[in-house]
């Protein structure tokens, strides 16, 4: 059975530091991975996948990931983090059968503070 | 491209009442989802559609939860007798056609108040 896990329920970062959070999973073969991000009353948007090929994604507002196979990983990481990124981030994992569905993460709250 | 459009923004009703929601996917976009999303928790998927045909209800309470996209565009969800525990953010999702790695695009969601 597919599952992703987000271990830190908040994270806390200064304006201007790098931040990271975190996101493992377990899936049946080969993955497609995903970080969608929700700000306040709003739906989620997509912020980057990866599918296959390079380990580092690019995505939106200057986030990227890390897809690490041996450690089922993807950690979501931004060098230099804004106040305007504090919002709810959720990973969602999808196998690659037709029969596979989305699953998302139960979500991290990042904080970014001025 | 005109996003997903859900209405109402916000329902408050009593126990054992009816509600429906509605969802307009993007122009072109062949599968829709229906995800509840309970407070302080990720979404979770009630219903997909491909075209006008159910793809997985798997998780629907089909006792009181339905769903329909008769003209594979617009969606309705309807949830008839709510309870206390349906209270949450109700989720409209579309992507492309067939792609298992096609990010979704949400809608901003119903907040469901059941008292």
């Amino acid at each position: 059975a597919q599952s992703v896990a987000q271990p830190e329920d908040q994270v806390n970062v200064a304006e201007g530091n790098p931040l990271t959070v975190k996101c493992t999973y377990s899936v049946s073969g080969n993955p497609y991975l995903f970080w969608y991000v929700q700000y306040p009353n709003r739906g989620l948007q997509f912020l980057l996948k990866y599918i296959t090929g390079d380990n580092l994604v690019k995505g939106s507002y200057g986030f990227e990931a890390e897809f690490n196979k041996s450690q089922t990983s993807f950690h979501l990481k931004k060098p230099s983090a804004l106040v305007s990124d504090s919002a709810l981030y959720f990973c969602a994992v999808r196998g690659r059968s037709s029969a596979s569905k989305i699953i998302f993460g139960s979500g991290t709250r990042l904080s970014i503070r001025p | 491209e005109a996003g997903v459009a859900q209405s109402p923004r916000y329902k408050i009703i009593e126990k054992r009442q009816s509600v429906a929601f509605w969802c307009n996917p993007i122009s072109g976009h062949a599968t829709l989802y229906w995800y509840q999303q309970i407070l302080g928790q990720g979404p979770k998927l009630l219903i997909q559609f491909q075209n006008n045909g159910v793809v997985d209800d798997s998780q629907l309470p089909k006792d009181r939860f339905s769903a329909e996209r008769l003209k594979g565009v617009d969606s309705t969800l309807k949830i008839q007798p709510a309870k206390l525990e349906d209270s949450a953010v109700y989720l409209c999702a579309s992507s492309a056609l067939g792609q298992n790695n096609s990010p979704l695009h949400f809608g901003n969601g119903t907040r469901l108040t059941v008292t």
